[in-house]
């Protein structure tokens, strides 16, 4: 597509619920980043793939969050038995080719304000 | 590990003033630095990077940074701001070691009045 897609764009839940939030990368980008976005924040870091791997995991804050690309190219970040904690916009993000001396561009989508009760 | 600070957390200006908005990085190796941009309503865009080579980089809308190894900054800069420059700017740093994700800044949140 023309852009990263996320959606959906809301999702208002409650405490104790499984949530999935779904990103389409730009046609052809094999990698791909989810960051967290807190209110007053700069976006954090939590998992980059390369294809259909997760090359780096560790910006993951604990086990409830996990995230799959089954097919190298649509991701799912899933999040168990939310917290209040977790609500904050889930950025996604994604680039061209793997990290060539660090050399990253990325496309970020929209978001997907996640709001925990 | 990496981190990335950003002085200014609020900036009001008035149209036709100049901008700078300061940057500093902890890393002390090689990095590419980037400032991303978030206008109301709207994701995080690209403004401008440096990879190597000049360090004066200019991006799109009149925008420019210039990478100084010696003091760890990436100050963003505009000779004359417009409102429309009204926005979240937001500096990041790609060290190439840890996390293969980008380090930002907490951003600042530039106001520009009419």
């Amino acid at each position: 597509g023309a852009g990263v897609s996320q959606t959906p764009s809301n999702k208002v839940t409650e405490k104790g619920k499984y949530v999935e939030l779904r990103c389409d990368p730009i046609s052809g980008h094999t990698a791909l980043y989810w960051y967290r976005q807190s209110l007053g924040q700069g976006p954090e870091f939590l998992i980059y793939f390369q294809g259909t791997g997760a090359a780096d995991d560790s910006g993951l804050p604990n086990d409830r969050f996990f995230a799959v690309r089954p097919e190298g190219s649509v991701s799912t970040l899933k999040i168990q038995r939310t917290e209040r904690g977790d609500s904050a916009v889930y950025l996604c993000a994604s680039s061209s080719g793997p990290r060539i001396a660090g050399a990253n561009v990325l496309t970020f989508g929209a978001g997907s304000r996640l709001t925990v009760l | 590990a990496q981190s990335v600070s950003q002085h200014n957390h609020h900036v009001i200006l008035s149209e036709a003033a100049s901008l700078e908005l300061g940057c500093n990085y902890s890393y002390g190796g090689t990095v590419n630095l980037f400032w991303y941009v978030q206008y109301p309503g709207q994701h995080l865009q690209l403004l401008l990077k440096y990879f190597s080579g000049d360090p004066l980089v200019k991006g799109i809308k009149g925008f420019e940074a210039e990478f100084i190894k010696s003091k760890f900054s990436f100050n963003l800069r505009k000779p004359s701001v417009q409102w429309s420059d009204t926005a979240e700017y937001f500096c990041a740093v790609d060290s190439g070691g840890g996390a293969d994700g980008l380090t930002f800044g907490k951003g600042t949140h530039l106001i520009i009045q009419p």
